[in-house]
């Protein structure tokens, strides 16, 4: 059983599209998050979530929108694609937040062409 | 910016051989984590240390943690080839997200 899942695993494609990553976790955990990995492998935090309210909201560009729809799904969706979005973006789960480790997905890489 | 910052950047040392990386950061924390991340794949937590304790160990991992210099290590015991990824420590400031060091690479060489 695979705690957090994230697809597509890979995702390819051309500046200008919109793309969405799913991710969901069945640990039971209230708290979900996104992280971006650029190519240097710096881990940066793009949004988090608490019982589907938003909580941190980093400086990310309004492309990017996260929907919660309930408490085990965080997903991510992606417009106008440019090429500074390629990175591997990781989805993470904790049990409240600030007390425990987090549990990651494997990993979405975006490549934009 | 990234909060942490660790040392070495790359290590590579021999199976059996100890493996020490350090950690610094900047704030306040109420916590500090250690990741490892295989090659493509995503970071598994291996160890929380909380800002009230010093040391912590979990099989082959030793932590320990200075808040006055802020700063903190990772030791890895008789490593294994298998042990070859990169680690990350990550703070907890009471933020209610995790902010990453920058990762030293590990190898283990057989």
């Amino acid at each position: 059983d695979t705690a957090v899942s994230q697809t597509p695993k890979y995702l390819v494609t051309q500046m200008g599209n919109d793309k969405s990553i799913k991710c969901e976790q069945n640990l039971g955990h209230d708290t979900m998050y996104w992280y971006k990995q650029d190519s240097k492998k710096f881990l940066k935090i793009m949004f988090s979530y608490n019982n589907k309210e938003l909580i941190i909201n980093e400086t990310v560009p309004n492309r990017f929108s996260p929907k919660s729809p309930d408490k085990a799904h965080l997903n991510l969706h992606i417009n106008s694609l440019e090429l500074g979005d390629s990175a591997v973006y990781f989805c993470a789960s904790s049990q409240e937040a600030g007390y425990y480790g987090y549990t990651f997905g494997s990993g979405t890489r975006l490549t934009v062409v | 910016s990234q909060q942490g910052e660790e040392d070495p950047q790359a290590l590579s040392i021999q199976e059996g051989e100890n493996a020490t990386m350090n950690c610094s950061y900047k704030t306040s924390i109420n916590n500090l984590q250690w990741y490892r991340q295989n090659s493509g794949r995503g970071l598994v937590h291996l160890i929380l240390i909380r800002s009230n304790e010093r040391e912590k160990h979990s099989g082959r991992l030793r932590v320990t943690l200075d808040t006055s210099k802020k700063s903190s290590s990772l030791l890895i015991t008789a490593s294994r080839a298998a042990d070859t990824a990169s680690y990350f420590c990550a703070t907890d400031a009471a933020t209610r997200k995790l902010v990453f060091g920058a990762g030293t690479i590990l190898r283990v060489k057989s």
